[in-house]
């Protein structure tokens, strides 16, 4: 059972470039999320989506895009890389919203922009 | 706003000591209180949750008691292993102010390492 797949594993851009983040779950969940994890700050959300073709904004989204065009992917675009970008990206995903829903997390992509 | 607020690590232990991660929380509405582990190297992953005061959430002989109260969290196990050594989130999810969605806060974190 895979869960939520992120790619890649590790990453290093220039500033100015653009990539984009992989996540993809096999769990048929509506529900996903995007978070970024710097050194003692816990975790923040960057985007989230509800389900296929919604999304919206979290409590960082500047810098960022994200597209849901299916239940199973949530990519995450990142037009024009900057140093303060730099951290570990999350993506998770929940059976429903309801505060009993446990997020499930993939094994992060560590993004270092230089 | 919502806030979580756990004591800073790191906390280092010898194997078989009792372990305790405080945890409080501020939140307008009714919250669930969840905390997840992060081992090296991966994603975080739910470790226990309580959903309503008094709940007790237990799992892999972590335990945690939601106190309305005291609006607190804690973490303990009795007898910590090496293989429990990892990072620590409490986190409480409650409905976002003026939405229909539930929104996860999570506190800073608190790295354990347990010595042999």
């Amino acid at each position: 059972n895979a869960g939520v797949t992120q790619t890649p594993k590790f990453r290093i851009l220039k500033i100015g470039q653009s990539m984009t983040l992989q996540c993809t779950q096999d769990m048929n969940h509506n529900y996903m999320y995007w978070y970024r994890q710097d050194p003692g700050m816990g975790l923040k959300l960057i985007y989230y989506s509800v389900g296929a073709g919604i999304t919206d904004k979290g409590e960082v989204p500047n810098g960022y895009n994200v597209s849901r065009s299916t239940t199973e992917d949530f990519p995450l675009r990142l037009e024009l890389a900057a140093p303060s970008q730099t951290s570990v990206y999350f993506c998770a995903s929940s059976y429903s919203g309801s505060g009993n829903s446990p997020l499930h997390f993939g094994n992060g992509t560590r993004l270092t922009v230089t | 706003g919502n806030s979580v607020t756990q004591m800073e690590g790191p906390v280092t232990l010898s194997e078989e000591a009792f372990l305790t991660i405080n945890c409080t929380y501020t939140a307008t509405g009714y919250p669930s209180l969840f905390w997840y582990v992060q081992y090296p190297g991966e994603g975080l992953q739910l470790l226990l949750k309580a959903t309503k005061a008094d709940d007790k959430g237990s799992n892999k002989g972590f335990e945690a008691t939601y106190r309305k109260e005291t609006t607190s969290f804690h973490l303990e196990k009795g007898s910590v292993q090496v293989s429990d050594s990892a990072v620590y989130f409490c986190a409480l999810s409650d409905r976002s102010s003026g939405g229909s969605n539930y929104k996860l806060t999570f506190g800073k974190g608190t790295l354990l390492t347990v010595n042999p």
